[in-house]
C-alpha cells in the first residue's frame, strides 16, 4: 500500500504466525532489491536482498519474493516474534554498481502475544 | 554492530545556522552516501560520494548542501544555512559485500 503522510500501512499479527509484507516498485530496470527493518529511532537495518535474475531468495526466517512481470516485491517472515516488530521497507537499485536506493514507502508490522 | 556511526546523535539548531553532520565508517570504504528521512516518511536519497567525488546527487542536494572528506575518514554533511524543512533524519550508509549498502544510527536534526 502507499503511505499518506505519517499514516504507514499496518499489518497486525500474532507472535507465531507468519508475516507477508508487499511492496511494488517502481523502476522495470531495477536489478537489485533490498528490505530493511527500521525501530523507531533507529537507521534502516539489512535484512535481505536479492537479484533480479532471481525469483526467490531465503534467509533465516525470511524469505523474498520478485515478481518482474507485475514489478512486486514481498517479505516472508516465519514464526513472526515481537522482536520483528518494526517498520519495513523495499528498496531497488538499479543500473547495478552502487547505485542510489530508491525506497518505498514503508509497512509497519505490529506483533501482539 | 552498525557499519558507521554518527555524531551528533541529535542536534537542534536555528534557522539560518550551518550544522555538520559526521559520520565515521568502521573500515576503510571507497563508496559513502548520506540520505534523510523526515518524520514518518520514507527515506530519501541525497548524494553518493566515491572516491573523494559527488557520483550523484538528488534535487534535494541543492546549493546549501555540500560533502567533504575531510580526513580520509571522517565524512561530513554540511547544511549552509538550515531551514525549517530540513528538520529530519539523516543516515550515512556505505557499501560492503558487493552493492548491499548499511545504514548508520542517523543524526536526527531540528531547526527551530
Amino acid at each position: 500500500g502507499e503511505s499518506v503522510g505519517l499514516h504507514l500501512p499496518t499489518l497486525s499479527v500474532q507472535e507465531g504466525d507468519n508475516s507477508i509484507i508487499n511492496c511494488a516498485y517502481s523502476n522495470s530496470a531495477s536489478d537489485y532489491f533490498i528490505w530493511y527493518k527500521q525501530e523507531s529511532g533507529k537507521g534502516p537495518q539489512f535484512i535481505i536482498d536479492i537479484r533480479s535474475n532471481m525469483d526467490k531468495r531465503q534467509g533465516q526466517r525470511v524469505t523474498v519474493l520478485l515478481n518482474k512481470t507485475v514489478k512486486h516485491l514481498s517479505l516472508q517472515i516465519a514464526a513472526t516474534q515481537p522482536g520483528d516488530s518494526a517498520v519495513y521497507f523495499c528498496a531497488e537499485n538499479y543500473s547495478g554498481g552502487y547505485n542510489k536506493l530508491i525506497f518505498g514507502a514503508g509497512t509497519r508490522l505490529a506483533v501482539h502475544p | 554492530e552498525p557499519e558507521v556511526t554518527q555524531t551528533p546523535s541529535h542536534q537542534v539548531t536555528q534557522m539560518g545556522q550551518e550544522v555538520i553532520l559526521r559520520c565515521v565508517p568502521i573500515s576503510n570504504h571507497l563508496y559513502f552516501y548520506w540520505y534523510r528521512q523526515i518524520l514518518g516518511q520514507k527515506v530519501e536519497f541525497l548524494v553518493s560520494f566515491y572516491n573523494n567525488e559527488i557520483s550523484e546527487k538528488s534535487e534535494i542536494f541543492d546549493d546549501q548542501f555540500s560533502v567533504e572528506r575531510p580526513d580520509g575518514s571522517n565524512f561530513t554533511l554540511k547544511i549552509r544555512s538550515t531551514k525549517l524543512e530540513d528538520s529530519a533524519m539523516y543516515f550515512c550508509a556505505i557499501v560492503r559485500g558487493g552493492e548491499t549498502q548499511y545504514f548508520g544510527p542517523g543524526t536526527r536534526l531540528l531547526v527551530l
